[in-house]
């Protein structure tokens, strides 16, 4: 079976310091992991897939299967990147173009000025 | 262009009413439909799936059902509802491999 762990529930750090958000997970297959972000009344919008390596508003996440871990990592954190960020896997079934993706707990991250 | 919709944004409803939650998507045809639960400190759990017109399955079981009578078009039901069918309700839809699209979701209040 598949699981996201996110260990942080609350992440709170200062305006310019740099900010790791973490997130494990556990899957026998060949994993795809995204970052997801809810800003304070916006909706679950994607922030970025790993398969794709880019860097959105800053953030970069590697994926590293050897400690299955897809930590997301900007090095100086803005007050508008206050948000619930939500790390995913999406688990597909062999043969089928059908994708599930599973969620984390998410964590609430404050900037403060 | 590709939208999501759904409806209601909020819903007070008492225990033991049912409950129709709507949501229809736009500029897509045959789309991967989603429906997940947000609740406080559990985050978001994944409970229907549809591939297809009629086409169901359900990731927990609960006191609640899906149905996709069209194409674009998923609705979540329930004929009594729990105080613990509280939540946030989000219907996604999935675009290639690119990942979800999310609504903006139905705050439902089980009182």
């Amino acid at each position: 079976a598949q699981r996201v762990t996110q260990p942080e529930k609350l992440l709170s750090v200062f305006k310019g310091a740099p900010v790791e958000l973490k997130c494990n997970y556990s899957y026998s297959g060949s994993p795809e992991l995204f970052w997801y972000v809810q800003y304070s009344r916006q909706r679950l919008q994607l922030l970025l897939r790993h398969i794709s390596r880019e860097s959105i508003k800053g953030f970069t996440a590697d994926l590293n299967k050897g400690e299955t871990s897809f930590h997301l990592k900007k090095p100086f954190a803005q007050e508008e990147d206050s948000a619930m960020y939500y790390c995913a896997l999406k688990t597909a079934d062999r043969g089928s173009t059908l994708g599930r993706l599973y969620f984390g707990r998410g964590t609430q991250l404050t900037v403060w000025p | 262009s590709q939208t999501i919709h759904q409806w209601p944004a909020t819903l007070v409803q008492p225990v033991g009413s049912p409950l129709s939650l709507e949501c229809t998507v736009e500029g897509t045809s045959n789309p991967n439909l989603y429906w997940y639960r947000q609740a406080a400190g559990r985050g978001l759990q994944l409970l229907f799936y549809s591939v297809g017109i009629g086409q169901i399955s359900s990731e927990v079981p609960q006191n609640l059902s899906a149905s996709r009578p069209q194409d674009r078009q998923f609705i979540l039901s329930s004929k009594k509802l729990l105080l613990s069918d509280s939540g946030f309700y989000l219907c996604a839809w999935m675009v290639g491999n690119y990942g979800y699209t999310f609504g903006s979701g139905t705050r439902l209040t089980v009182v």
